[in-house]
């Protein structure tokens, strides 16, 4: 069964450097989405990504995130400067459809500032 | 562990019991809903899916009941099993690619 995979699995980084957190969504899958998870709190959605540009994005994700498909299967997640606060999970999803439809999820991107 | 931040409700079950997960959502718009798993270390895992416009879907082993009148989803998983075992949450959407997670409900299955 197809999935979507992310690397690495734990980065950790120092605050104020850059990190960029790869993807590979499912293959046939045109809608790319990024969200994150503080530990012990909710899902919450960063951005999604559609025919190479920006669809949606969150109060969160501000001029510090961007997003690139630099290729035809991998899409990215970079923060330029990272905080402490950026610690968390970072997930990847991608779907066939828009509007939410059927996001499928990767296994996440521990994120550790120190 | 989750050892700050939102605290979980639980739901105790014995294998081979039915269970019921329950969520309710915010958006009287929201128009599109999906329940995840999430197993210890792993992304939510797509379970079921249904619109506004349904009030009941079947998968396997799992239901998913819509109720508008009172933005109540809930989530059956029939002969529960010890692999059920996770923090299940719904998402809501409302014409938008932004899914809205819930706080989710943790699942123990005990023999």
């Amino acid at each position: 069964e197809p999935e979507v995979t992310q690397t690495p699995s734990h980065q950790v980084t120092q605050m104020g450097q850059e990190v960029i957190l790869r993807c590979v969504p499912i293959s046939n899958h045109l809608y790319f989405y990024w969200y994150r998870q503080i530990l012990g709190q909710k899902v919450e959605f960063l951005v999604s990504f559609y025919n190479n540009e920006i669809s949606e994005k969150s109060e969160i994700f501000d001029d510090q995130f961007s997003v690139e498909r630099p290729d035809g299967s991998n899409f990215t997640l970079k923060i330029r400067s990272t905080k402490l606060e950026d610690s968390a999970m970072y997930f990847c999803a991608s779907s066939t459809g828009t509007r939410g439809y059927e996001q499928y999820f990767g296994p996440g991107t521990r994120l550790t500032v120190t | 562990g989750e050892s700050v931040g939102l605290h979980l409700p639980t739901l105790s079950v014995q294998e081979g019991d039915n269970s019921i997960i329950n969520c309710a959502y915010s958006n009287s718009a929201s128009d599109y809903f999906i329940w995840y798993k999430q197993e210890s270390g792993k992304g939510p895992q797509f379970i079921i899916d249904i619109r506004s416009n349904m009030d009941k879907r079947q998968g396997q082993r799992v239901t998913v009941l819509l109720n508008k009148t009172v933005k109540h989803l809930s989530l059956q998983i029939a002969a529960t099993q010890p692999g059920d075992s996770a923090v299940y949450f719904c998402a809501e959407t409302s014409n938008t690619d932004k899914l809205i997670f819930g706080t989710g409900t943790r699942l123990q299955v005990f023999p």
